[in-house]
């Protein structure tokens, strides 16, 4: 068990429909990391935050969006969601910036 | 493109063999790690690498980082059907803010 919480496991909806992911980080760590798996990309990253502030960005889509709370778990946002979103999305999480990860057992999403 | 390529993609092969695995990039990065990702959960970290030319030992993995910091390998000795799973290798990238990158991987079948 990494100490990262990801809810829901599995995600099942339609196009065009808008989900949220959440994720808590392990006790004390400040970064929260968002990464999108799927077979032909591989895991690729998509945002992260420190302490309740965006630190970095890559390739995440506009429909797409995330945020950090006070109690320093994270959410992560698809909109308009397209079939080609399928995948199954990260949380993972750092006591600070870009050291060693530990990542949650993911939330499957399926667009139907 | 991605900045770090893994090889092979895909290996198969029997219980007790001996095997290597690649990750190269054209960039030079300050350390590698190394991670598993077994079916349904997310990556777990086996290792990171830090000074050029350091070599690293958990058990019968064996992981090198390369004299230029631009390539590393992992190579396994007498492989258990326990080895299987996916093999990532991943770094610290500033741009766009500081980010952890990931490459595709190499799957690893260990049959009994």
């Amino acid at each position: 068990d990494s100490g990262v919480t990801q809810t829901p496991k599995h995600l099942i909806t339609a196009t065009g429909q808008r989900v949220t992911l959440r994720c808590s980080p392990r006790s004390g760590d400040l970064s929260v990391y968002w990464y999108q798996q799927s077979l032909d990309q591989g895991l690729q990253f998509l945002i992260q935050y420190y302490n309740g502030e965006e630190r970095a960005k890559g390739n995440i889509l506009e429909r797409f969006s995330a945020q950090q709370f006070p109690d320093l778990h994270s959410e992560l946002n698809l909109s308009s969601l397209e079939l080609g979103d399928s995948a199954l999305y990260f949380c993972a999480s750092s006591v600070g910036v870009a050291e060693k990860l530990f990542f949650g057992s993911g939330t499957q999403l399926s667009v139907l | 493109t991605q900045l770090l390529e893994q090889s092979p993609q895909f290996l198969s092969i029997q219980e007790g063999e001996n095997l290597t695995v690649y990750c190269n990039s054209s960039s030079v990065f300050s350390s590698l790690q190394w991670y598993r990702q077994e079916p349904g959960e997310g990556p777990v970290l086996l290792v990171t690498v830090v000074t050029g030319g350091e070599v690293k030992k958990l058990k019968r993995l064996t992981f090198q980082f390369g004299d230029a910091r631009k390539d590393s390998s992992l190579h396994i000795t007498a492989a258990q059907p326990g080895d299987t799973g996916l093999y990532l290798c991943a770094g610290p990238k500033n741009t766009g803010g500081f980010k952890t990158i990931f490459g595709a991987g190499t799957r690893l079948f260990v049959k009994a």
